[in-house]
């Protein structure tokens, strides 16, 4: 049961133009929730968070949004840059533990 | 600030053999954690010690798995025997404690069993 789903494997754009990757959670219970991104032969690095109790956080080029009615958050990227090419995982942890369930990720590949 | 250290980066082996992974979690990171991701998949905690303390092994397949962090620094995380659905990249991460939201990871080990 994937409880924290990326429906698309990879997304392709051009650079200067917005990236939105998206998320989709099941588990009521997850009130936290991290993108993190990676590139080959790293190990993933933290990009951004969000709290359940907020619908938004920015920070420069990256946003979060978080719909929590729909289980449903997604990351903004504006303006793409060639460097932004990566893998991205979004991730969610619930109030009661700190354990992180991690989605399949994305490939973000951002062409000149 | 020095990042988590991982050895080896790449590791080949038979199926039924054993293999050893180290990693050095970030100064002053109390809490530790081993991430097995398999291709195509996100990462998936096995493990997570606060100090040299277990705090969550429900996903350690405790047959073949087994791993420590005896003075609550470096820890290894240890395969007998090895199937080859254990091919793997194995990533340790590191937080300043359980109640920290982020983890800072190491680069991993990148496990081949043939």
């Amino acid at each position: 049961d994937q409880q924290v789903k990326q429906n698309s494997p990879s997304l392709s754009v051009q650079e200067g133009r917005i990236s939105i990757l998206n998320c989709d959670y099941t588990n009521s219970m997850f009130d936290y929730f991290l993108w993190y991104k990676k590139y080959p032969a790293e190990g993933p690095t933290f990009l951004i968070s969000i709290s359940s109790i907020k619908d938004k956080n920015e920070d420069g080029r990256f946003t979060v949004f978080l719909n929590k009615s729909a289980k449903h958050l997604s990351l903004h990227i504006v303006p793409s840059q060639p460097g932004d090419s990566a893998v991205y995982f979004c991730a969610a942890r619930p109030g009661s533990n700190y354990k992180l369930t991690f989605g399949k990720g994305t490939l973000l590949t951002v062409n000149p | 600030e020095a990042g988590v250290a991982q050895s080896p980066r790449y590791k080949i082996i038979e199926k039924r053999q054993s293999v050893a992974f180290w990693c050095n979690p970030i100064s002053g990171h109390a809490t530790l954690y081993w991430y097995q991701q398999i291709l195509g998949q996100g990462p998936k905690l096995l493990i997570q010690f606060q100090n040299n303390g277990v705090v969550d092994d429900s996903q350690l397949p405790k047959d073949r798995f087994s791993a420590e962090r005896l003075k609550g620094v470096d820890s290894t995380l240890k395969i007998q025997p090895a199937k080859l659905e254990d091919s793997a990249v194995y990533l340790c991460a590191s937080s300043l404690d359980s109640f920290s939201y982020e983890q800072y990871f190491g680069p991993g080990t990148r496990l081949t069993v043939t």
